[in-house]
């Protein structure tokens, strides 16, 4: 139980295009959902929280404009970056929070990430 | 806002000997402190937490100690294993920042055969 997927896995795309990234709860409904970002050899960098039906919330730092977070249902967040340049090439995971009330609501459950590369 | 410090940032033991990391925190305020293991190239797994209510809690051969009032927690792993090299992240959360997962650092392990 507790699996969450990204889609694509990896993707390659041109300077100035938008990309689209999925995170699914696969078994259970997230109410919650966090995007991070992880670049090589560094840790994971809270970028915002997305709440089902409500806007995200974006951590200190992070253009709302260019990481669009949509999380329009219990399973499923989508972040676009917009207008994507080359040092938005990073590793991009999500995480997925069980609904309250279903048992430890505090557990994150993280995706496998999606490495996006920007030339 | 929270910030967690991780150490040591790499570490290399026999195989068969124990590992231990250890983190610090900031904010009194956090209440749930997760470990996860992440592999090359693929997303962070959670392999034990433990909460503010709770002192020691142990998973087979892994085990993760809590120092409230320090601040402070460990994670032992025993009788490691080849497989059990990768990096390891300590993480601190708490109710009054929405859950927010704010990671440490992170440590490289590995196990020489």
């Amino acid at each position: 139980g507790a699996v969450v997927s990204q889609h694509p896995s990896w993707v390659i795309c041109k300077s100035g295009t938008s990309v689209k990234i999925e995170c699914r709860s696969l078994d259970f409904q997230a109410t919650t959902m966090f995007w991070y970002r992880q670049f090589p050899k560094q840790s994971l960098m809270l970028m915002a929280t997305s709440n089902e039906g409500s806007k995200a919330t974006y951590e200190q730092g992070v253009e709302k404009d260019k990481f669009l977070i949509n999380h329009a249902s219990l399973t499923l967040s989508t972040l676009t970056v917009t207008s994507a340049h080359p040092e938005d090439s990073s590793f991009y995971i999500c995480s997925a929070r069980n609904r309250p009330g279903t048992g430890f609501s505090d557990t994150q459950y993280f995706g496998p990430g999606t490495r996006l590369t920007v030339l | 806002g929270e910030n967690v410090e991780q150490h040591p940032s790499t570490l290399s033991v026999q195989e068969g000997d124990s590992a231990v990391i250890k983190c610090t925190y900031s904010d009194s305020a956090s209440n749930y402190f997760p470990w996860y293991k992440q592999e090359l190239g693929k997303g962070p797994q959670l392999i034990i937490d433990i909460r503010s209510n709770v002192g020691e809690k142990k998973d087979q051969r892994i085990a993760v100690t809590l120092n409230k009032t320090a601040k402070h927690f460990s994670l032992h792993i025993t009788e490691t294993q080849p497989e059990d090299s990768a990096v390891y992240f300590c993480a601190a959360s708490a109710k009054a920042s929405y859950d927010k997962v704010i990671f440490g650092p992170g440590t490289s392990l590995s196990v020489i055969p």
